[in-house]
């Protein structure tokens, strides 16, 4: 069945390093990748996502990247912040099954 | 814009108890509303997903006869856990979503499920 791949689980950087989560996909019928941020107990808030037609897409310190042959898609955190941390959420949408699939998610400690 | 509302955000009941959430899009139409779970830890599981005045399709291994989810309406969906007990205990959070999903979703606040 589909399934997402995301690495790492745990991420620790110092503040101002870059930060980079990785996710590999299987259905080649995704054509949407979006990534969340969930501070715990709370929603998943949609930080950054790309479409299919799209190599990379940038909004301020946060960066995506998507190699479609390969079937992988990054997120790029630079100058990170003690307020990044949480966990990240990768998620592939699929216009096959018209559904999202979810990364295992990946817990980020930006240490002060 | 894009607001979703879902309620009640934290549940605390008894075993054998039956408990709806619901979801709703306050500002727009959700042609389709995806029911999640997530365990401690853990990732968004899709259950089902919800598409309006139709029936839901449900995920393989989640029982449809034990979570019943309901989508009346453009921007009402309702999950009913029937007859809950301490494995159901989870963080239940649902997401809507406008032309099949094909635009993204946007979550609710999620319900803390708690079965005694």
């Amino acid at each position: 069945g589909e399934n997402v791949e995301q690495h790492p689980s745990t991420l620790s950087v110092q503040e101002g390093d870059s930060a980079v989560i990785k996710c590999t996909y299987s259905d080649s019928a995704s054509n949407y990748f979006p990534w969340y941020k969930q501070e715990l107990g709370k929603r998943p808030q949609l930080i950054i996502d790309i479409r299919s037609n799209v190599g990379e897409k940038k909004d301020q310190r946060i960066a995506v990247t998507l190699n479609k042959t390969a079937k992988h898609f990054s997120l790029h955190i630079t100058e990170t912040q003690p307020e990044d941390s949480a966990v990240y959420f990768c998620a592939a949408f699929s216009a096959g099954t018209y559904k999202y699939i979810f990364g295992t998610g990946t817990r980020l400690k930006v240490l002060a | 814009g894009a607001v979703v509302s879902q309620h009640p955000s934290r549940v605390i009941c008894k075993s054998g108890t039956s408990v709806k959430i619901e979801c709703r899009s306050l500002d727009f139409q959700a042609t389709t509303m995806f029911w999640y779970r997530q365990f401690p830890k853990q990732s968004l599981m899709l259950m089902a997903t919800s598409n309006e005045g139709s029936k839901a399709t449900y995920e393989q291994g989640v029982e449809k006869d034990k979570f019943l989810i309901n989508h009346a309406s453009l921007t009402l969906s309702t999950l009913t856990v029937t007859s809950a007990h301490p494995e159901d205990s989870s963080f239940y959070i649902c997401s809507a979503s406008a032309d099949r999903g094909l635009q993204p979703q946007h979550f609710g606040d999620g319900t803390r499920l708690s079965i005694l």
